[in-house]
Order: C-alpha cells, then sequence, then structure tokens
C-alpha cells in the first residue's frame, strides 16, 4: 500500500519565518509534487521533481523553494513565510510524470500570522 | 499552456438520483484525463481515469465520457449514496509528458 507522508498536519509560523514542509513516500517514485489548496481555486502545483536533485517549476513557484536530496523525500521551503502562503499543502507521488496515479499525502494545513 | 474549466462549482442532488460534471480543456496534445475525489478532511484520491483513444469508461457507479472533437469530458455518477459526497477533480495532461493540471473542483452534496 503506498504512503505518503507530510511532517505536519498543522503549523503556524510568523510572517518571515522560513518554513520547512516534509514530504516521504515509500514506493520508489521517480515523481513528486507540490501542490496547495484554496477553497474554490482547486489544487495549484507549485514545483515538481521527476528525480533526485532534479526539479521544475509550477504554476505558481513564487516565494517557494524546493529540495530532493534524497529519492524518498521532497521539502518544500518557504524562504520568508507571508500571510498570503496560509493555506493548504498537499504532497504527492507518482512513478511517472503524467499519465500515472497520483498519491497524495495527508496534507499540511499552514497558517502564517 | 493546459487549461481546464469545471463546471458546477457545486452540486446538490437527491440521493438516488444521477450527478454529472462537466470539465473542458485546451490544449489538444492533452491525452489523459483522471477523476480525483477528496472526502471532508482526507486527501483527493484517484476514482477512475480515461486515456484519449477511449470515449467511455465505465467502473461500477461511475463512469467518464471523452470528446476530443469539443474537448471535453465529464464524470457522470448513477444511483448516487450519501458517501458519494466530497469534491470531485478533473484533470488533463500529456501523458508522459507535462504535469497535471487541475480542474478548480466540484463540490458534490448527496442528500438523504
Amino acid at each position: 500500500d503506498v504512503k505518503v507522508t507530510q511532517s505536519s498536519r498543522y503549523l503556524v509560523k510568523r510572517t518571515g519565518e522560513k518554513v520547512f514542509l516534509e514530504c516521504v513516500q515509500d514506493m520508489d517514485h521517480e515523481n513528486m509534487f507540490w501542490y496547495r489548496q484554496d477553497p474554490g481555486l482547486g489544487l495549484r502545483l507549485i514545483y515538481f521533481s521527476y528525480d533526485v536533485k532534479m526539479k521544475e517549476k509550477g504554476d505558481i513557484p513564487e516565494g517557494y523553494s524546493v529540495s530532493r536530496e534524497k529519492k524518498e523525500r521532497f521539502s518544500l521551503i518557504l524562504e520568508s513565510a507571508s500571510t498570503n502562503q496560509t493555506s493548504m499543502y498537499l504532497c504527492a507521488s507518482s512513478t511517472g510524470t503524467s499519465g500515472y496515479e497520483q498519491y497524495f499525502g495527508p496534507g499540511t494545513r499552514l497558517t502564517v500570522t | 499552456g493546459e487549461n481546464v474549466e469545471q463546471h458546477p462549482s457545486t452540486l446538490s442532488v437527491q440521493e438516488g438520483d444521477s450527478a454529472v460534471i462537466k470539465c473542458t480543456y485546451s490544449d489538444s496534445a492533452s491525452n489523459y484525463f483522471p477523476w480525483y475525489k477528496q472526502e471532508l478532511g482526507k486527501r483527493p484520491q484517484l476514482i477512475i481515469d480515461i486515456r484519449s483513444n477511449v470515449g467511455e469508461k465505465k467502473d461500477q457507479r461511475i463512469a467518464v465520457t471523452l470528446n476530443k472533437t469539443a474537448k471535453h469530458f465529464s464524470l457522470h455518477i448513477t444511483e448516487t449514496q450519501p458517501e458519494d459526497s466530497a469534491v470531485y477533480f478533473c484533470a488533463a495532461s500529456i501523458r508522459g509528458n507535462t504535469p497535471l493540471v487541475f480542474g478548480k473542483g466540484t463540490r458534490l452534496s448527496v442528500i438523504a
């Protein structure tokens, strides 16, 4: 059974703080994704990675960076958190970039005050 | 790039009735169209998908139809049950090439 885990379910940070969100998958998937989910806006892709140390910008990369040092782990970094980054963050993994089922993590609800 | 429009944003149906959610896409090269279901407080999960060489696919009470000429695809749920209440997302992409582009979601409520 595929398992995608995220480091926190809920997180509260202050404006200007550096924030790390961690995602780990145990299925040896090549591809990993970070989305943010906001009411009425659906799932928007922030960054994705198709291999270790590789990263590609998604639709809304501004204010975010990522790191993938190991195949199973994909980190999302908010260099200087802002209130407009308050959101639900979902990580996903799949065996391929597209055309393959994406398995999502439980999500991290981040509040920036 | 690809753009996916999803309608309606909310849908209420009586238990036992059918529900239909429609999506349109912009890139004629797209050839993979999955649907994800997200129950309240849970993660999205794939429920059905269709590839461009198929016009219709069915899995028990759910079906998806694809019209490549018109660039739209639809999710059909028959004999709806309260456990069908969730947010449904459609998506489109070019298989094996680009990431999925999701629609904004449809909140389906099945009233008992």
